[in-house]
């Protein structure tokens, strides 16, 4: 157990609605990140922060937002929903020369 | 940018075959190799590493060689069981700070009795 919670599990909403996905870890690992996984394309990084207030942007940011005010929360933000944001979202800790660990994801459907 | 290849799947195998899922990258400066497995409904969880060329990662009966001339990863298991069945990722990381992981697209493996 990696210590990684995300919330919620499961989510559905409509279209153009504000969503916020939480990460918290209990590891104090410095790194955290944000995926999505969806067929066809494995995982992509969305956003991933290095510390408290230091995020930067992944290869598929745009629509999405984050933040990280304490070092064992990490939230990603979807200002207005789109479809094309129907996923699977995971959260990762670790990085530094430690390899990554994955939360139990969060499945996202957006109608 | 980095890239990551693996085999296109579904893998469908019976129970004490042999396993190769092949995986082959495209990377700046010399990256640290990972295989990382899903079971259904869970999280991805690190299967094994490598972190320089010509290391071999073990994990579980699976095996994996960095193979620097030939940009490669390929996972080998000698006798695969059911439980086995999963979907593999094939990944690697930089090593420029941040430890970004790239991923391949999966390989989804299904072990029959």
């Amino acid at each position: 157990d990696a210590g990684i919670t995300q919330s919620p599990r499961h989510k559905v909403t409509e279209t153009g609605t504000p969503v916020t996905l939480r990460c918290h870890q209990t590891e104090n690992h410095r790194y955290m990140y944000w995926y999505r996984q969806d067929p066809g394309h494995g995982l992509r990084l969305i956003h991933y922060s290095y510390g408290v207030k230091d995020t930067d942007k992944g290869e598929v940011s745009d629509g999405y937002s984050v933040s990280r005010s304490k070092t064992e929360d990490f939230l990603l933000t979807l200002e207005s929903a789109t479809s094309s944001q129907t996923s699977v979202y995971f959260c990762a800790t670790g990085g530094g020369n430690q390899p990554q660990h994955f939360g139990d994801g969060t499945r996202l459907s957006i109608l | 940018g980095d890239s990551v290849t693996q085999m296109e799947g579904p893998v469908t195998l019976s129970e004490e075959a042999f396993l190769t899922i092949n995986c082959t990258y495209t990377a700046t400066g010399y990256p640290s190799l990972f295989w990382y497995v899903q079971y259904p409904g869970e999280g991805l969880q690190l299967l094994l590493k490598a972190t320089k060329a010509d290391d071999k990662g073990s994990n579980k009966g699976f095996e994996a060689t960095y193979r620097k001339e030939t940009t490669s990863f390929h996972l080998e298991k000698g006798s695969v069981q059911v439980s086995d069945s999963a979907v593999y990722f094939c990944a690697l990381s930089d090593h420029f700070g941040n430890e970004k992981l790239t991923f391949g697209t999966g390989t989804r493996l299904t072990i029959i009795p």
